[in-house]
């Protein structure tokens, strides 16, 4: 299995602009998290998802962030409109079922810049 | 205060030393996660438990569940060991949801 994909690896945008990052999880892994990273804060929890349906959103900063996750291989991340401060490293994770809890496996992470 | 809390935050060490990394924590949890993320920024599972202990190769990590620590030891590290470690729990009822600790630096060198 390639592992999980993210893309792109690296985006440059300007404030205001709609921001996209996308996320394959692993194939038959039913739980996907999106976390950020930044030097201030460290990694955070932004949303998971379990069997494609959102569970916990609380960590989402505030409206301008939405995840979908249309179907079991893609969910994206959206932003809109970016903001400087958005700028970070995005994870997308994903873990199977089956138990209560689960090792996560990682995505190579987006690298947001917001200029 | 943080849910999570490691130490040290930074860490140097020589070629050959034996490295520990603490993480405390203060609320109820269903699991204890270490990770490792590499200069390139790729995060890595090391290991996953609720008690005891695990090893793999030259790492171990243990927990003491009634004293809310965990450790993670390096056994003759290497340079290539040079990392932050990255300490998260799930919390009870939470079901798979990570809080993480800060981190540890560590640098090792020849």
């Amino acid at each position: 299995d390639a592992g999980v994909i993210q893309s792109p690896r690296h985006e440059v945008t300007e404030m205001g602009q709609e921001v996209t990052l996308r996320c394959k999880p692993i194939s038959g892994h039913d739980y996907l998290f999106w976390y950020r990273q930044t030097m201030m804060r460290g990694l955070e929890l932004l949303i998971y998802f379990n069997n494609n349906v959102p569970i916990d959103d609380s960590g989402m900063p505030e409206d301008r962030f939405s995840a979908k996750m249309p179907n079991a291989s893609f969910s994206t991340l959206k932003i809109q409109p970016s903001e400087p401060r958005d700028s970070a490293v995005y994870f997308c994770a994903s873990s199977p079922s089956g138990r209560y809890y689960n090792e996560q496996f990682f995505g190579p992470g987006t690298r947001l810049t917001v200029l | 205060k943080n849910e999570v809390e490691q130490s040290p935050q930074n860490l140097t060490a020589q070629e050959g030393e034996f490295i520990t990394i603490n993480c405390s924590y203060s609320v109820g949890i269903s699991a204890l996660h270490w990770l490792q993320q590499h200069p390139g920024g790729g995060i890595v599972s090391l290991f996953m438990l609720s008690s005891g202990k695990k090893k793999h190769g030259r790492l171990i990590a243990t927990i003491n569940i009634q004293e809310k620590h965990s450790s993670l030891h390096i056994t003759a590290s290497h340079p290539r060991d040079s990392a932050v470690y990255i300490c998260a729990v799930t919390l009870t009822g939470t079901a798979s949801k990570l809080t993480f600790g800060t981190g540890t630096r560590l640098q090792v060198t020849l």
